[in-house]
């Protein structure tokens, strides 16, 4: 079975900081691997995604993510948070059977003081 | 200007009532999905479409049901027998439908609707 787990409920950062969000997953085959940010009562917007290639895929805002097969994390970085980054980040695995389904994890708050 | 949309943003429903939540995309996208959000749990798939006149329940059907008659449309009915519908619903659509070689396509979101029971 497919899933993806977000230890982190929320992260605290301080502007102009380094931001990690952290992301691990669990599939049976090739991992199809994304992030999405959703703004308080808005639909989900895409950043970025890793599908293969280099480990080290760049996204929207100035978002990165960072895939890691050994740990089997796919962690989202940015090297300077902005207060407007403040959001909630979900991670998603595309199911490999069934390339219609995604399955998302819980979601973790991130939290940017200026 | 393409996208998805939902209507309504917020709904309010009674005690046995029938609501119907729409979607619309203009994306020209074969695929899409329903997807329900509670708080602190992520989203859960409740029903997807592969094309027109065909769809599958996801992990959490019970209670719901939806049409596929347009490509563009995709509305989800939540029923009486729901018993716990208060929640955030998300639309979603993709290029991916039943072809192999779709599967690095992405999901884009519609704005969801807020359905509240009284």
């Amino acid at each position: 079975a497919q899933s993806v787990a977000q230890p982190e409920d929320q992260v605290n950062v301080a502007e102009g900081n380094p931001l990690t969000v952290k992301c691990t997953y669990s599939v049976s085959g090739n991992p199809y691997l994304f992030w999405y940010v959703q703004y308080p009562n808005r639909g989900l917007q895409f950043l970025l995604k890793y599908i293969t290639g280099d480990n080290l895929v760049k996204g929207s805002y100035g978002f990165e993510a960072e895939f890691n097969k050994s740990q089997t994390s796919f962690h989202l970085k940015k090297p300077s948070a902005l207060v407007s980054d403040s959001a909630l980040y979900f991670c998603a695995v595309r199911d490999s059977d069934n390339f219609n389904k995604f399955y998302f994890g819980s979601g973790t708050k991130l939290n940017v003081k200026p | 200007d393409g996208g998805i949309t939902q209507s309504p943003k917020y709904l309010f429903r009674k005690e046995g009532q029938n609501v119907t939540l729409s979607c619309e995309q203009n994306l020209n996208h074969d695929a899409m999905y329903w997807y329900r959000q509670d708080p602190g749990q992520g989203l859960r798939l409740i029903y997807y479409s592969q094309i027109v006149n065909d769809f599958q329940k996801g992990d959490i059907a019970e209670g719901y049901s939806v049409s596929r008659e347009k490509k563009e449309s995709f509305p989800l009915t939540v029923t009486s027998a729901q018993k716990n519908p208060t929640a955030f619903y998300l639309c979603a659509s993709s290029r991916a439908g039943a072809g192999v070689g779709m599967s690095t396509d992405t999901q884009y979101f519609g704005p969801g609707t807020r359905l509240t029971v009284l």
